[in-house]
């Protein structure tokens, strides 16, 4: 199984301010038909997770161009570049290259 | 709109078995590739079980934690999808939450409680 390793576990951030969460996986998660399947999913608390960033730095539908998503191979970086309110919660970096798909521990941001 | 609801969840003893339902509506279910994902209390993300579009031959793959235990079916006249749970575990309580092929859509879950 890939494993998937996230950090901070934590973040405090301040509004206004940058944040940034690193994923790392201990094998290339580069497809055999070439696409690199790592995606970033939002969890607010009391709701479901939500897809913000898939194939590393593609932007889902309706997610603020304050969340951007890059990296290759085992190595990759969600930023936030202007902290709001409403980003407070925790984020999962998860792999769907290879079964079982598998997630990272989670970062939780926090105001 | 496109929405996933799941139902079926509740209290069940170990040992015994609970059927989950995700109905979808607003897109054509049939098109897609779906998934089951849980979420212990206060704990992360796990895939529990995927299932194919029939065109591409509606192949299913299962958590090694779930395998030979859970079942994953779709009745796409229906637009449902189903995750058959035996020989449920203590550790298999969770919210389960249905999803779309790509992660794209997330149902809001239904609470699953295996307790004696």
């Amino acid at each position: 199984d890939i494993v998937m390793t996230q950090t901070p576990l934590s973040s405090p951030v301040t509004l206004g301010q940058p944040a940034s969460i690193s994923c790392k996986s201990n094998q290339s998660l580069v497809h055999s038909d070439g696409n690199t399947y790592l995606s970033w999913l939002q969890q607010r608390p009391g709701q479901p997770p939500r897809l913000l960033i898939y194939t590393i730095s593609n932007r889902f539908s309706g997610v603020p161009d304050r969340f951007s998503g890059s990296g290759a191979g085992t190595d990759f970086t969600l930023k936030i570049s202007r902290v709001e309110p409403e980003d407070v919660g925790v984020y999962y970096c998860m792999q769907a290259t290879q079964f079982p798909l598998t997630f990272g521990g989670g970062t939780k941001v926090e105001i | 709109e496109v929405l996933l609801v799941e139902s079926g969840g509740g209290l069940v003893q170990p040992g015994r078995s609970l059927t989950l339902s995700c109905t979808a509506s607003g897109f054509n279910s049939g098109d897609y590739a779906m998934s089951w994902f849980r979420q212990a209390p206060g704990k992360g993300l796990e895939w529990v079980s995927f299932i194919q579009r029939k065109t591409y031959g509606g192949t299913t793959d299962y958590a090694a934690s779930v395998k030979g235990r859970f079942i994953i079916l779709r009745d796409d006249s229906k637009s449902i999808v189903y995750l058959q749970m035996n020989s449920l575990k203590t550790e298999d309580t969770a919210v389960y939450h249905c999803v779309r092929g790509g992660q794209d859509v997330w149902g809001k879950g239904t609470t699953v409680t295996v307790s004696s």
